[in-house]
């Protein structure tokens, strides 16, 4: 079976600060890793993924990710926080054994302090 | 949103009446989902679908049922609603249904069942 789970349920930065949202996975088979970032009353938008080629990974607005295999981690950073940045973001995790079914962390809230 | 709309935005029912929720699509894709959203759980997939009238069960598919008569359509219904079914319900869809594939979402349907 496959789980996701993001280490923080919430998380505050002030504007121009690093983000750094935790997620930790398991899995016997080689994953492939997503995150998405949902802003409120809206739908899901992908903001980058993982698929076995290089192990950091940069994706839209400014984020990156870096899979870690030894540590089963997929954290996601940016340098510095946006006002825009304010949003919930989801690991997610897919496996060649399930298809393309995802399954998804719990979520975590930023927070974006002037 | 990727060319998914998803209606109602918006619905509140009560207990035991039936409701179909609707996700329609103009990418042409043959991969459809339909998930719910809860606090903490991130999102779950309900049912898919990989063509017309071929449909599957998630990992939360009882007291829902799917239909997929067309491409571009696919429909949810709740045969009779309860209250732990009020959620936010999401469509997504894909072009291929292999590890690593993209799924774009919908902005989702809000569901009240008092």
């Amino acid at each position: 079976a496959q789980s996701v789970t993001q280490l923080d349920s919430h998380v505050s930065v002030s504007e121009g600060t690093p983000v750094l949202l935790r997620c930790n996975y398991s899995s016997s088979y080689s994953p492939s890793l997503f995150w998405y970032v949902q802003h409120p009353n809206k739908g899901l938008q992908l903001l980058l993924k993982y698929t076995s080629a290089a192990t950091l990974v940069k994706g839209i607005n400014g984020f990156e990710a870096e899979f870690k295999k030894s540590e089963t981690s997929f954290h996601l950073t940016k340098p510095s926080a946006h006002m825009s940045d304010a949003a919930e973001y989801f690991c997610v995790v897919s496996l060649l054994a399930a298809g393309n079914k995802l399954t998804f962390g719990g979520g975590t809230r930023v927070l974006v302090k002037p | 949103d990727a060319g998914i709309t998803q209606s109602p935005r918006h619905k509140v029912t009560e207990t035991g009446t039936p409701v179909t929720l609707r996700c329609h699509q103009t990418e042409n894709h043959r991969y459809m989902y339909w998930y719910r959203q809860d606090p903490g759980h991130g999102l779950r997939l309900i049912h898919y679908s990989y063509g017309v009238k071929d449909t599957d069960k998630g990992e939360v598919s009882d007291g829902y049922s799917v239909s997929r008569s067309k491409t571009e359509d696919f429909l949810l219904t709740l045969e009779s609603a309860t209250s732990s079914q009020t959620s936010v319900y999401f469509c997504a869809i894909s072009e291929r249904d292999e590890q690593g594939s993209e799924q774009y979402f919908g902005p989702g349907t809000r569901l009240t069942v008092t």
